[in-house]
């Protein structure tokens, strides 16, 4: 099946750093990748959903500015958290779609953030 | 809006019994209907899916069957293993948008 990685597996960062998030299709083109976040014993959120070549569209609630998503090739997105605070900690799961599945997600592992 | 509601767990089972985890939705229009699991420690996986009313979905026996009238798409199983346990999210997708999931099932099946 499908491949989506997802480097770091687990961060742990300094209050006020940025932390860079790749999310990437191994064995596929992903023209559509999603941005989740999961929080300890809840469901996933989604948080934006980035086409190939376009600007991300963000969930209410999702501030643009401190979570960056560029999704510059059709196998590579990145999640930047910005200034990172201890309630940014959380997991970060990122999800594609290829061009020829349309009605189904492939999942990466996920990334652990930790920030102190 | 859209929604999915999934029954609350935990879902603690002897090996072999037969598994139930409810889900109900909330759309407008024909939504494609999920069921993804989290084994420990491993990503999310799609398990069974089903695109229109009517559709079975099925994998390793597990079985779901998109139902419109009652808007549900209840997981199920005959003989649940201890390589079952895991955590079994019911999700939907409405237009090739993202997945809205439910809040997740916790299944635990012991020998």
């Amino acid at each position: 099946g499908a491949v989506v990685s997802q480097h770091p597996s687990w961060v742990i960062c300094k209050s006020g750093t940025s932390v860079k998030i790749e999310c990437r299709s191994l064995d596929f083109q992903a023209t559509t990748m999603f941005w989740y976040r999961q929080f300890p014993k809840q469901s996933l959120m989604l948080m934006a959903t980035s086409n190939e070549g376009s600007k991300a569209t963000y969930e209410q609630g999702v501030e643009k500015d401190k979570f960056l998503i560029n999704h510059a090739s059709l196998t590579l997105s990145t999640l930047t958290v910005t200034s990172a605070h201890p309630e940014d900690s959380s997991f970060y799961i990122c999800s594609a779609k290829s061009r020829w599945e349309t009605d189904t997600q492939y999942f990466g592992p996920g990334t652990r953030l930790t920030v102190l | 809006g859209n929604s999915v509601t999934q029954m609350e767990g935990p879902v603690t089972l002897s090996e072999e019994a037969f598994l139930t985890i409810n889900c109900t939705y909330t759309a407008t229009g024909y939504p494609s209907l999920f069921w993804y699991v989290q084994y420990p420690g491993e990503c999310l996986q799609l398990l069974l899916k089903a695109t229109k009313a009517d559709d079975k979905g099925s994998n390793k026996g597990f079985e779901a069957t998109y139902r419109k009238e009652t808007t549900s798409f209840h997981l199920e199983k005959g003989s649940v293993q201890v390589s079952d346990s895991a955590v079994y999210f019911c999700a939907l997708d409405q237009a090739g948008t993202a997945l809205i999931f439910g809040k997740g099932t916790t299944l635990s099946v012991s020998s």
